[in-house]
């Protein structure tokens, strides 16, 4: 089955603890993209990326970093994890004009 | 920029038509629409390029006013199953790539 699959679904952890939020797809699509979605504002993009080893950023990227070291992977990496982080977090990639969702992550910073 | 979306909710009774605006003070190449169920991920509707063209997908259809920097999302004869919040988006493609701008979104509730 076609998808894009995040792990994990759910995060509580606390201020300043590094972690990983990982994102998979397995339809060999070049563009991947991290989004972030909070109430009233609906998705903002943090990082995108065109291909293995090309990222950018996108209109939130402070605070995260990324990697796309293999086509189907594209980790958020949160070094040291703030409040103002808490948010529900999409992977997505896209081949030509339609974007493929991952199911999200609720992280909680507290 | 973010694109603007009107209105911020709509509530509607099944059968009844609705029309979400989406608008941005930047030039508009293509305007993606997508739809977002509670507690699940957004999926894809339609995309709509230069041109003025106009698409549909079942009873759901789209405008694309380029030069007013405007799109309209039609809802006909609204059925519970389009309850959920409603995206435009656009892309911005510079010399690294294309990144996505979403709008706020619109709520919309269809009650029987």
């Amino acid at each position: 089955e076609a998808q894009v699959t995040q792990n994990p679904r759910y995060l509580i952890t606390v201020t300043g603890k590094k972690l990983t939020v990982t994102c998979s797809q397995n339809m060999n699509h070049e563009y991947m993209s991290w989004y972030r979605q909070d109430p009233g504002l609906g998705l903002r993009q943090i990082y995108y990326s065109m291909n293995v080893e090309v990222t950018d950023k996108g209109d939130v990227p402070e605070g995260y970093k990324v990697s796309r070291k293999e086509k189907r992977n594209f980790p958020l990496i949160l070094e040291s994890p703030s409040p103002n982080q808490t948010s529900l977090y999409f992977c997505a990639s896209k081949k030509r004009y339609e974007q493929y969702f991952g199911p999200g992550t609720r992280l909680t910073v507290t | 920029q973010q694109p603007v979306q009107s209105p911020q909710a709509v509530i509607l009774r099944e059968g009844e038509d609705a029309v979400i605006n989406c608008s941005s003070s930047k030039a508009l190449y293509s305007v993606h629409w997508y739809r977002q169920k509670h507690g699940e991920a957004p999926v894809f509707l339609m995309i709509l390029l230069k041109g003025g063209e106009q698409k549909g997908h079942d009873k759901i259809s789209a405008s694309f006013n380029e030069k007013k920097q405007q799109s309209s999302l039609y809802l006909t004869a609204s059925q519970l199953s389009y309850s959920g919040t409603y995206f435009c988006g656009t892309e911005m493609v510079n010399n690294y790539g294309q990144n996505f701008v979403f709008g706020p979104g619109t709520r919309l509730s269809v009650l029987p």
